[in-house]
């Protein structure tokens, strides 16, 4: 139990062009959901967090114009990366938080690489 | 603001060799400690969550252990199919968030 799948689990662009990540609970539904950040050797970083139809929390220095952010129903969320640059290339890895536990699950991420 | 700090950064064990791997935090009103463990371009996966002092929690060869200032990972006889690196995240106050420490890079060599 308690999966979460991401899609892509890796993508290539150009820069300045917009990419969409999805990010799904397979058998659970959640109520919140997480988007995390992780450089290579580095730790995860939080970005923003996102509630079933409603509009998400970026952390600070997160900018939200860029990084939108989606929770439309109580299994899927996503992450659209808007005019993205090199900068931008990282690990994306969403998670999920089951309305009645307080664990987080996480997907197996998406390599964002942007030329 | 709440700080997790994990211990050693890396550690090398030969198999067999048992050790811990430490995370210290400050938090006001922890609400749970949790473990994890990522391989290479992977997402972290859950092994342990902790909410008061004195908790212990067993899973094969992996003991999560937790007092008021820290936690310990200990790992028993370990193989290298053991080799990761561990994360360890508190969740405090409030919210639902998660801070993470910077991870303990395991490395088990045969």
């Amino acid at each position: 139990g308690a999966v979460v799948s991401q899609h892509p689990s890796w993508v290539i662009c150009k820069s300045g062009t917009s990419v969409k990540i999805e990010c799904r609970s397979l058998d659970f539904q959640a109520t919140t959901m997480f988007w995390y950040r992780q450089f290579p050797k580095q730790s995860l970083m939080l970005m923003a967090t996102s509630n079933e139809g409603s509009k998400a929390t970026y952390e600070q220095g997160v900018e939200k114009d860029k990084f939108l952010i989606n929770h439309a129903s109580l299994t899927l969320s996503t992450l659209t990366v808007t005019s993205a640059h090199p900068e931008d290339s990282s690990f994306y890895i969403c998670s999920a938080k089951p309305g009645q536990g307080s664990e987080q699950y996480f997907g197996p991420g998406t390599r964002l690489t942007v030329t | 603001e709440d700080q997790v700090t994990q211990s050693p950064e890396a550690l090398r064990l030969q198999e067999g060799e048992s050790s811990s791997l430490n995370c210290s935090y400050t938090v006001s009103g922890l609400r749970g400690l949790f473990w994890y463990r990522q391989d290479p371009g992977k997402g972290p996966e859950f092994l342990f969550t902790l909410y008061s002092a004195g908790e212990e929690k067993e899973k094969e060869r992996l003991k999560a252990t937790l007092t008021k200032k820290e936690s310990f990972l200990h790992i028993t006889a370990p193989k290298p199919e053991d080799s990761a690196t561990y994360l360890c995240a508190v969740r405090a106050g409030a919210g639902n968030m998660l801070t993470f420490g910077g991870g303990t890079r395991l490395m088990v060599k045969p």
